[in-house]
């Protein structure tokens, strides 16, 4: 089955600076592959997602690079804002129909105004 | 928000006991999963659902059992509560083929 791999498990970044979030998967059939935000003690929402026909997609300060040869992905956040601090979950899902969604470990994420 | 629910919201029950999670959903989605929350494990995968009466065991299926007997409503059960089976528990639905996963709230489950 999938296999996903998110690192680091923790980010600490000055506000201002760029974040990066970096996940590997292991079937090479999955082709979707969204971002979720989680903050403490509420729902995790997605954030941006990404399909495997494109290399990259952004919106506004956060974009999300897809490397299908090598089969990993990444999330990057500019200009970090206080606002910004959550767990951030990666996840890849598989295209034979049943939609498998499998997550990564995740990465607390924390802006030091 | 997508129109998915989750009951009860917490509940303390005692080993060996049987316990029923509920996710109820209004859209109509024919996806529906099962997850645990776990500091340090992030969302694990229990049971998925790809329509009425099917479903497929996800990584961490032990110990669990689920019933999705029509459309809107998918069931977790665990048989007989273990203390490792203490977590928060979301349900997800989505709609399609690389569509968006919604979340429920979330249930805290405590097993003493």
């Amino acid at each position: 089955g999938e296999n996903v791999e998110q690192h680091p498990s923790t980010l600490s970044v000055q506000e201002g600076d760029s974040a990066v979030i970096k996940c590997t998967y292991s079937d090479s059939a999955s082709n979707y592959f969204p971002w979720y935000k989680q903050e403490l003690g509420k729902r995790p929402q997605l954030i941006i997602d990404i399909r495997s026909n494109v290399g990259e997609k952004k919106d506004q300060r956060i974009a999300v690079t897809l490397n299908k040869t090598a089969k990993h992905f990444s999330l990057h956040i500019t200009e970090t804002q206080p606002e910004d601090s959550a767990v951030y979950f990666c996840a890849a899902r598989d295209n034979f129909g049943n939609e498998k969604l499998t997550f990564g470990t995740g990465t607390r994420l924390t802006i030091i105004p | 928000d997508a129109g998915i629910t989750q009951s009860p919201r917490h509940k303390v029950t005692e080993t060996g006991t049987p316990v029923t999670l509920r996710c109820h959903q209004t859209e109509n989605h024919r996806y529906m999963y099962w997850y645990r929350q776990d500091p340090g494990h992030g969302l694990r995968l229990i049971h998925y659902s790809y329509g009425v009466k099917d479903t497929d065991k996800g990584e961490v299926s032990d110990g669990y059992s689920v019933s999705r007997s029509k459309t809107e409503d998918f069931l977790l059960t665990l048989e007989s509560a273990t203390s490792s089976q203490t977590s928060v528990y979301f349900c997800a639905i989505s709609g399609g083929i690389g569509t968006e996963a919604f979340f429920g709230q979330g249930t805290r489950l405590t097993v003493v």
